[in-house]
């Protein structure tokens, strides 16, 4: 079954302790991409990926950081989680061939609380 | 730059109501649009997809949508909503061309009354 998973699907942890959340794909999709959603606000790109060793900083890349080492994983680091970055965080992958009007599929989100 | 602009945060329908949705937005050239559901708890999936020919476009669960070139709008409509149509709806336009980064809208809250 085509899917994109997250882990975990929920987390609470301190301020300050170092985190990461998995995202992985089994679509053989270029692109991959961490949104964050909160009420009043709807989706904002953190940092996408459009190729393995290939990333760049989204919409409020802040206090986050990825790698892309291999095609199917895209795991999102939070080094030192501060209270603002309680959110609820979803990944999505999609082709990523230049003019196509390929979808985003999106995983089932990860709703992080950090105290 | 392109922009997704949903004006409406919240709708309320009753059961059996048509539905109409707004989605306007930004962009120079030709756009590639989507309409995007979550439902509690979920992830987001994709109802529809415009990208070239027939301006209406049919989705599943019995949604459709009509780009409109000239008023830059892309909305979403149902004839007849069901309870488990109650959702959060997203609108999300990338370029034809070029970066295919997309941009969302901020959502609209639909709610069913039975």
């Amino acid at each position: 079954e085509a899917q994109v998973t997250q882990n975990p699907r929920y987390l609470i942890t301190v301020t300050g302790k170092k985190l990461t959340v998995t995202c992985s794909q089994n679509m053989n999709h270029e692109y991959m991409s961490w949104y964050r959603q909160d009420p009043g606000l709807g989706l904002r790109q953190i940092y996408y990926s459009m190729n393995v060793e290939v990333t760049d900083k989204g919409d409020v890349p802040e206090g986050y950081k990825v790698s892309r080492k291999e095609k199917r994983n895209f795991p999102l680091i939070l080094e030192s989680p501060s209270p603002n970055q309680t959110s609820l965080y979803f990944c999505a992958s999609s082709r990523g061939r230049q003019g196509g009007s390929y979808e985003q599929y999106f995983g089932p989100g990860t709703r992080l609380t950090v105290t | 730059a392109q922009s997704v602009t949903q004006p409406d945060i919240h709708i309320t329908v009753s059961e059996g109501a048509s539905l109409e949705l707004r989605c306007n937005y930004s962009y120079g050239a030709t756009p590639y649009l989507f309409w995007y559901v979550q439902s509690p708890g979920q992830g987001l999936q994709l109802l529809l997809k415009y990208f070239s020919g027939d301006t209406l476009v049919q989705g599943i669960k019995g949604f459709e949508a009509e780009f409109k070139r000239s008023q830059s709008s892309f909305n979403l409509r149902k004839p007849s909503v069901h309870w488990s149509d109650a959702a959060e709806y997203f609108c999300a336009v990338r370029s034809a061309g070029g970066s295919y980064i997309p941009t969302f809208g901020r959502g609209t809250s639909l709610i069913v009354h039975p």
